[in-house]
């Protein structure tokens, strides 16, 4: 059973289209993150979900919208798609403080 | 307020050799601290963890860390390098108890040499 998974892995699109990226972990924990990764392997933490109530937002358009349906799931919607905003996304949970357990990215391209 | 600074953004070892990656912390509190790894494609995976017990932490793959308080580091060593072990390798601190921000370093590119 994959513990954390998301859906799709890859992702091709053009400017201006909106598209969505699901997440999904069945390992219990009660906090979802989503990061992004740009090419330089850096990882900056975007939003965070703890029991579906965002506990972090960082400093993102707000053209990323993320949505927490329950506490297994936690998605984002991104509108008005950027050259910029292409990156590999992570999805990630934890319980509390402890370690994170990663999903295996999403790579989105904007064309 | 939390940060880390990892020294080296590129790491060259011979096949065999020690392995050591460097990872600085500051915390005003009490800190968790966490090593991952990421393999090409995919995503970050624990390698270890310190989280206020032993300051000599065991992980997988052979790898080990230690936390020392007063130079603020927690380094991380594997004794023979292996070609596996070529990886991008991530520090993190978080602060201990209940939720916590975790706030990850900028990574180290291990290359393992033949």
């Amino acid at each position: 059973d994959t513990a954390v998974s998301q859906t799709p892995k890859y992702l091709v699109t053009q400017m201006g289209n909106d598209k969505s990226i699901k997440c999904e972990q069945n390992l219990g924990h009660d906090t979802m993150y989503w990061y992004k990764q740009d090419s330089k392997k850096f990882l900056k933490i975007m939003f965070s979900y703890n029991n579906k109530e965002l506990i972090i937002n960082e400093t993102v358009p707000n053209r990323f919208s993320p949505k927490s349906p329950d506490k297994a799931h936690l998605n984002l919607h991104i509108n008005s798609l950027e050259l910029g905003d292409s990156a590999v996304y992570f999805c990630a949970s934890s319980q509390e403080s402890y370690e994170q357990y990663f999903g295996p990215g999403t790579r989105l391209t904007v064309t | 307020a939390q940060s880390v600074t990892q020294l080296g953004s590129h790491v060259s070892v011979s096949e065999g050799a020690l392995v050591l990656l460097r990872c600085n912390y500051s915390s005003s509190v009490p800190p968790y601290l966490f090593w991952y790894v990421q393999y090409p494609n995919q995503g970050l995976q624990l390698l270890l963890k310190y989280t206020s017990a032993a300051t000599l932490v065991k992980g997988i793959n052979g790898f080990e860390a230690e936390f020392k308080k007063s130079e603020t580091s927690f380094h991380l060593t594997k004794p023979s390098a292996h070609m596996s072990d070529a990886a991008e390798y991530f520090c993190a601190v978080s602060g201990s108890g209940g939720y916590q921000k975790v706030t990850f370093g900028t990574g180290t590119k291990l290359q393992v040499i033949p």
